[in-house]
């Protein structure tokens, strides 16, 4: 099993700040590391596919990038429909997720 | 627009299974692209996935699953289902049916279904 490990557990931030997320992998992974917002009650989205690739909608302040076992997602410049939990997930062997990073004000 | 949709019992009773259906509306279960599948998260939790069938019918589940879990399709009704045996309190969690596309990633989600393992 491919274990990821998400940090900080919680990022408390303003509005306008930059957020980093970081995803640490238990080994080296393939390109296909995806990331996911989850607000409460709702079920998770897709924002960023391939490593890099923004998902559908979602809006350019996304961006992904890394390789091997370290990825990150940034967040430019938060608006206040950022504010949610952040999941990454693995596709080099069977799929699992991170704990996820919560993005709070 | 693909979207799915989940349904099945809210309450399960120890030892007995689980079973969700997932109705899909927009693509075809038999399309060749997608993957279909279920991620489950416990209450407070983060997101387990447990399996996905194929157009052509393969499974492929989690391991930690693998004797409990089994999923199949009803290509008539554009739907397919879950079913997890011998449940335990520890399965209540909301469910997810999802497709798994491009680049291996989870693109769609359905709603999600709460559903509680209790006597």
């Amino acid at each position: 099993e491919i274990v990821l490990t998400q940090s900080p557990a919680t990022l408390s931030l303003s509005l306008g700040e930059r957020a980093t997320l970081s995803c640490r992998a238990s080994q080296s992974l393939n390109r296909y590391l995806a990331w996911y917002q989850q607000k409460p009650g709702q079920a998770p989205r897709l924002v960023i596919f391939d490593s890099s690739k923004r998902a559908a909608g979602i809006p350019a302040r996304f961006s992904g990038s890394g390789s091997g076992t370290d990825f990150t997602l940034t967040i430019t410049s938060l608006e206040p429909e950022d504010f949610a939990i952040y999941y990454c997930q693995q596709r080099t062997d069977w799929p699992t997720f991170g704990p996820g990073t919560r993005v709070d004000v | 627009q693909l979207q799915l949709q989940e349904s099945g019992s809210g309450l399960v009773r120890p030892s007995q299974t689980l079973s969700l259906t997932c109705a899909v509306s927009g693509a075809s279960v038999s399309r060749a692209y997608y993957a279909w599948g279920w991620i489950r998260q416990p209450p407070g939790k983060g997101l387990e996935w447990l399996g996905f069938i194929y157009h052509n019918g393969n499974t492929y589940y989690n391991p930690s699953f693998q004797s409990r879990v089994s999923i199949s399709e009803d290509r008539s009704m554009n739907q397919f289902s879950l079913h997890l045996t011998s449940v335990t309190a520890a399965d209540t969690a909301v469910y997810y049916c999802v497709t798994e596309g491009d680049a291996y990633a989870f693109h769609s989600w359905g709603q999600g279904t709460l559903v509680t393992v209790a006597s």
